[in-house]
């Protein structure tokens, strides 16, 4: 079993929709983020949670919103989607005395009509 | 504002050949360089970089970081079809919460 799992991984939704994609991980992290990427646009941070109670905007959280249900889940909702929310996410863990390792989950494809 | 800019953006190569991806970048309170491979989904971490001019190596893979020249060059010699990826450079910084800025990747086609 994939140590960060993500779902759905594939996802097709109308504009004004609310659409929730979850991850869980067994790597017993503190630290986990969302990613959206985009072609030619590498990863970009949407969201990033040090611990339960820890929960930090990225630099495109417009549109979003998280939940750390346990050390172990992180969800991500995008309250009313919308075409330019079309992309691949990804949920990440990193340990504390190594940040920069991240561990990806497979990713969440999701396209919005 | 931090930023990675990664060049060539695409690149093919046949089976043998030497490849030297490169990342720039610019970073305020610079605390380590990062290549991470994409095969098909879920990017895989390759190398930490935090010193010049140190080789950091794994098998035909191998990568050293410049800080006064802010890059870093991602070699890969007696390429493979296996190593067609999307290869990713992101820099970290000191600042709270050590956040990564991601380069927009360069993609690596081998062909047999």
């Amino acid at each position: 079993d994939a140590d960060v799992t993500q779902t759905p991984r594939n996802r097709i939704t109308k504009t004004g929709k609310r659409i929730m994609l979850e991850c869980s991980q067994t790597k017993g992290h503190d630290r986990m983020y969302w990613y959206r990427q985009d072609p030619g646009l590498g990863l970009r941070l949407i969201y990033y949670s040090f611990d339960v109670k820890d929960i930090n905007k990225g630099e495109i959280s417009d549109g979003y919103s998280v939940s750390r249900q346990a050390q172990a889940k992180f969800s991500l909702s995008l309250e009313s989607a919308i075409p330019n929310q079309t992309a691949l996410y990804f949920c990440a863990t990193s340990d504390a005395g190594f940040p920069g390792e991240l561990f990806f989950g497979e990713g969440s494809r999701l396209t919005v009509l | 504002e931090d930023k990675v800019v990664q060049s060539p953006l695409s690149l093919v190569v046949h089976e043998g050949d030497t490849v030297t991806l490169n990342c720039s970048y610019e970073v305020t309170n610079f605390r380590s360089l990062l290549w991470y491979k994409q095969e098909k989904k879920a990017p895989t971490f390759l190398f930490m970089l935090t010193s010049s001019g140190i080789e950091k190596k794994s098998g035909r893979l191998s990568s050293i970081l410049d800080k006064k020249e802010l890059f870093s060059i991602l070699n890969i010699t007696a390429t493979q079809t296996g190593d067609s990826a999307v290869y990713l450079c992101a820099v970290e910084s000191n600042n709270a919460g050590n956040m990564l800025t991601f380069g927009g990747g360069t993609r690596l086609m081998v062909k047999p």
